[in-house]
């Protein structure tokens, strides 16, 4: 079974732009859930979606989105970057159910973004 | 809000000796789940092992074993056998209720040939 996938892999932005980021789960997984990583705030969880409806929120402001697909492929967006924003988002996806949330999360490679 | 604080930033260890991570996590909740990720150089974050905290046996996977101390919080990671493959970041992590996972600062570990 194909792991989780995201694309790209690399990204490199100006400060102002907006970028989004995919993220395709596991193959029968429900939930995907974006976390982003940096040397100063280390890993700190944005958002997880489930059955296409955000579920979950972390404490990141309002330019950081998500959305999920009929297919549970997901997608994040930044608007107006920032250069505190470059990081690397990782993305991972789990069986997930509206009886049991908590579940495994298996992780994707991520997506590095620089923002100059 | 729960924490989990793991207090080694870095650990190093000879190639086939054994090697324990700490880990302590705060929670007034009963019912939750650890885990123990490693992240390699290629940042791919893979899972090690995961132990539910209604289980009182610690969790095994081959060579990853855990010390699981629900009265003291407390959840090492013990590497037997430690091979050069297993340098990476590890990353302790709990989660509880919502699939939010709360990670830990992370510990690199070196494998000394």
């Amino acid at each position: 079974k194909a792991g989780v996938t995201q694309t790209p892999r690399y990204l490199i932005k100006t400060r102002g732009q907006q970028v989004t980021l995919s993220c395709s789960p596991i193959s029968g997984h429900r939930s995907v859930s974006w976390y982003q990583q940096t040397p100063g705030q280390g890993l700190q969880f944005l958002f997880e979606y489930f059955s296409e409806t955000q579920r979950n929120k972390g404490n990141f402001p309002g330019r950081f989105s998500g959305r999920q697909f009929s297919n549970s492929r997901s997608e994040m967006n930044v608007s107006t970057l920032e250069l505190g924003d470059s990081a690397l988002y990782l993305c991972a996806s789990s069986l997930g159910s509206r009886e049991r949330p908590t579940d495994t999360q298996y992780f994707g490679p991520g997506t590095r973004l620089t923002v100059l | 809000a729960q924490t989990v604080t793991q207090s080694q930033p870095e650990m190093s260890v000879q190639e086939a000796e054994t090697v324990t991570l700490s880990c302590t996590y705060d929670t007034s909740e009963s019912d939750y789940y650890l885990f123990w990720y490693k992240q390699p150089p290629s940042r791919q974050m893979i899972l090690v092992i995961r132990q539910e905290a209604y289980k009182q046996q610690n969790a095994t996977e081959n060579r990853f074993s855990v010390n699981f101390q629900k009265a003291a919080k407390s959840f090492s990671l013990k590497i037997s056998d430690s091979q050069l493959g297993d340098a990476a970041m590890y990353f302790c992590a709990y989660i509880q209720g919502a699939q939010k996972l709360v990670f830990g600062q992370g510990t690199r570990l070196t494998i000394n040939p």
